[in-house]
């Protein structure tokens, strides 16, 4: 499978700050999806992107899809607790509609 | 988003049985099915593409035997668990593609093996 890594890996943070993180690949993706899992649960889809370059805001969630269509970066303004959880960055090759996920970001807000 | 289902929620079996986890796309009609496996603090690993009608497609390193999966209908999938053995214990995730939107995945609650 394809090999995608987030950074951070973990990141603890103060409730009201801002959280950047992103996910790099060595291969060229036609769509990036942005997803939090909270444990024993499965992902729930927060953003996707379909173009090099897209902007996309859901709330104060913003994603971004990287120029070079090999990265991908996710922004979450003014932390709040629910905010919690392991967030997955997941993208689609021009070949085939799998979708590989990347190595996962843990959120920690501490209010 | 869409609704998945996915049954049991949690299962233990003992070492050599088998287990089948269900997996309901209760939205709409999913003509493609993906089947993860996930370990505790890792990410999900994509075992297969479940296709209704057709063969599962196997990502490589993974055996299609001892994993069966069957998308008898346009709404469920089934992985079935064969011979089953303690190092198969995980987390076992489905996603469903929304027609015409196979950029998009919605993922079911998951279902926890655990094999003693």
């Amino acid at each position: 499978g394809q090999q995608l890594n987030q950074s951070p890996q973990s990141m603890f943070i103060q409730e009201g700050e801002d959280v950047s993180m992103n996910c790099t690949s060595s291969s060229i993706f036609n769509t990036w999806l942005w997803y939090k899992q909270e444990p024993g649960e499965g992902p729930v889809l927060l953003i996707a992107l379909y173009k090099a370059g897209e902007l996309t805001s859901n709330g104060r969630l913003t994603a971004q899809f990287g120029i070079t269509r090999k990265d991908s970066f996710l922004n979450i303004s003014a932390s709040i607790p629910s905010d919690v959880g392991i967030y997955f960055c997941a993208g689609q090759l021009a070949t085939g509609n799998q979708f590989y996920f990347g190595t996962g970001t843990s959120l920690t807000v501490i209010p | 988003g869409a609704v998945v289902s996915q049954h049991p929620s949690r299962v233990i079996c003992k070492s050599g049985t088998s287990v089948k986890i269900e997996c309901r796309s209760l939205d709409f009609q999913a003509t493609t099915m993906f089947w993860y496996r996930q370990f505790p603090k890792q990410s999900l690993m994509l075992m297969a593409t479940s296709n209704e009608g057709s063969k599962a497609t196997y990502e490589q390193g993974v055996e299609k035997d001892k994993f069966l999966i069957n998308h008898a209908s346009l709404t469920l999938s089934t992985l079935t668990v064969t011979s089953a053995h303690p190092e198969d214990s995980s987390f076992y995730i489905c996603s469903v593609s929304a027609p015409g939107k196979y950029y998009e995945q919605y993922f079911g609650p998951g279902t926890r093996l655990t094999v003693t």
